[in-house]
């Protein structure tokens, strides 16, 4: 049972370069979510899906586009990469939100974009 | 300005002894808190879930407390050990809404 699997673990782009970070969950959770994580500063949420096929903006959704075509994965896409991208990115899950329903994260992707 | 502030953003303690981290939040109302754990170069992992109806909820050493009047909640960590180093994060879950917010984490060093 591996959880929340991100792949890749790391990764150092151009300026302008495209990429697509992959979310994989074994736990048939419903809601998936993709948040940065930034120095001093608490996670943000980007976006969010509550199901298959379906997603939604979170708080710093500009130059980031997700699809959710599949139950268990979770995309998030960067366009054309810029350096204020320069971040780790988390994926988590959960069955729903709130409640006493915890989100399970992966271990994250670190991005620098040069 | 974050709902959710944390402090100390660091502390440095020697193992075995006690400490209590504190979260301050703005976010009302609110559905539920949780701390959770981030380890150096790990995704963080949840350590206590209280609803707004709850004072407090222990995990082991780990023991979150909960002032909804006041909109604070500590962790406080009893005994502790060299694993326990590790930055903690409060979040809050806003009432019928998805985007949890998160505080900035205090990062804690356990020293032998």
């Amino acid at each position: 049972n591996a959880g929340v699997t991100q792949t890749p673990k790391f990764r150092v782009l151009k300026t302008g370069q495209s990429m697509t970070l992959l979310c994989a969950q074994d736990m048939n959770h419903e809601y998936m979510y993709w948040y940065r994580q930034d120095p001093g500063m608490g996670l943000r949420l980007i976006h969010y899906s509550v199901g298959e096929g379906t997603t939604a903006k979170g708080e710093v959704p500009d130059g980031y586009n997700v699809s959710r075509l599949k139950k268990q994965n979770f995309l998030l896409g960067l366009e054309s990469a810029a350096p204020s991208q320069t971040s780790v990115y988390f994926c988590a899950s959960s069955y729903r939100t709130g409640g006493r329903q915890p989100q399970h994260f992966g271990d994250g992707t670190r991005l620098s974009i040069l | 300005k974050n709902q959710v502030e944390q402090s100390p953003q660091s502390l440095i303690i020697l193992e075995g002894k006690n400490c209590t981290l504190q979260c301050n939040y703005t976010v009302s109302p609110f559905s539920n808190l949780r701390w959770y754990k981030q380890d150096t170069g790990r995704g963080p992992v949840s350590l206590t879930i209280m609803t707004f109806s709850e004072n407090t909820k222990s995990n082991g050493r780990y023991t979150a407390t909960l002032d909804a009047d006041t909109k604070q909640s500590s962790l406080h960590i009893t005994a502790s050990q060299l694993s326990d180093s590790a930055s903690y994060i409060c979040v809050v879950i806003p009432y019928n809404n998805n985007d949890m917010r998160f505080g900035a984490g205090t990062r804690l060093t356990v020293k032998p």
